[in-house]
């Protein structure tokens, strides 16, 4: 079984400034089954990176993702502040059909 | 607009069961597998079950094997999830997912509101 572990658990970073966050697999996926949420309260998860760098429909472009084999990174380049909220990484293992999300990495306001 | 709806949740006692259902609209509802993914209060996202997109192929977390099952009513447009032997850890809110990027079929892009569930005695 696959492990996601994401990292910081918290960031806090002010409006505009450049968020990172990562999330380490506990052994290499393939990246066209890696993908990342924002989760922001009261709210469900919202698709905003799948395929390890593409950004889904109607994503601004201050988002990006990267990475391969066993790391991912999705980066932020300028926190707005809507941006402030809870991101899941997530790995979809296909045979059989199933998901892993990591704990999430919560972005708040410094 | 393409949407789903759960419902269904509600406070059952321990050892109880609860049926959830999920009604979708605005897409052709049997070109898609579905899931349902849980988060309980104050925690992370968690994957509960997937079915595909003709109801011949179901699959579970280990948290949910053999108490949980789920199905679809391609007539109707609607996902269920029957859960038995319910259990405190089973509270959370549950959403219906649906994995429909063309290519990624582990990208969710559609997510319902979610149900809750609350187990106690």
């Amino acid at each position: 079984e696959i492990v996601l572990t994401q990292s910081p658990g918290t960031l806090s970073l002010s409006p505009g400034e450049r968020a990172t966050l990562s999330c380490r697999a506990s052994q290499s996926v393939s990246s066209n089954y890696l993908a990342w949420y924002q989760q922001k309260p009261g709210q469900a998860p919202r698709l905003l990176i799948y395929g390890a760098s593409s950004r889904a429909i109607g994503i601004p472009d201050r988002f990006s993702g990267s990475g391969s084999g066993t790391d991912f990174t999705v980066t932020i380049s300028r926190l707005e502040p809507e941006d402030f909220a809870v991101y899941y990484c997530q790995h979809y293992h296909s045979s059989p059909p199933t998901w892993t999300f990591g704990q999430g990495t919560k972005v708040e306001i410094k | 607009e393409v949407q789903l709806v759960e419902s269904g949740g509600g406070v059952v006692r321990p050892g109880g069961s609860l049926r959830l259902s999920c009604a979708a609209s605005g897409f052709t509802f049997d070109d898609y597998g579905l899931s349902w993914v849980r988060q309980a209060p104050g925690k992370g996202l968690e994957w509960v079950s997937g079915i595909n997109w003709s109801g011949s192929n179901t699959h579970y977390a280990e948290s949910v094997k053999g108490r949980f099952s789920i199905s679809r009513d391609n007539a109707k447009n609607s996902l269920y999830l029957q859960m038995n032997s319910l259990g405190a850890e089973d509270t959370a809110l549950y959403h219906c997912a649906r994995p429909g990027v063309v290519g990624h079929p582990g990208a969710f892009d559609i997510w319902g509101q979610g149900t809750m569930v609350a187990v106690s005695s």
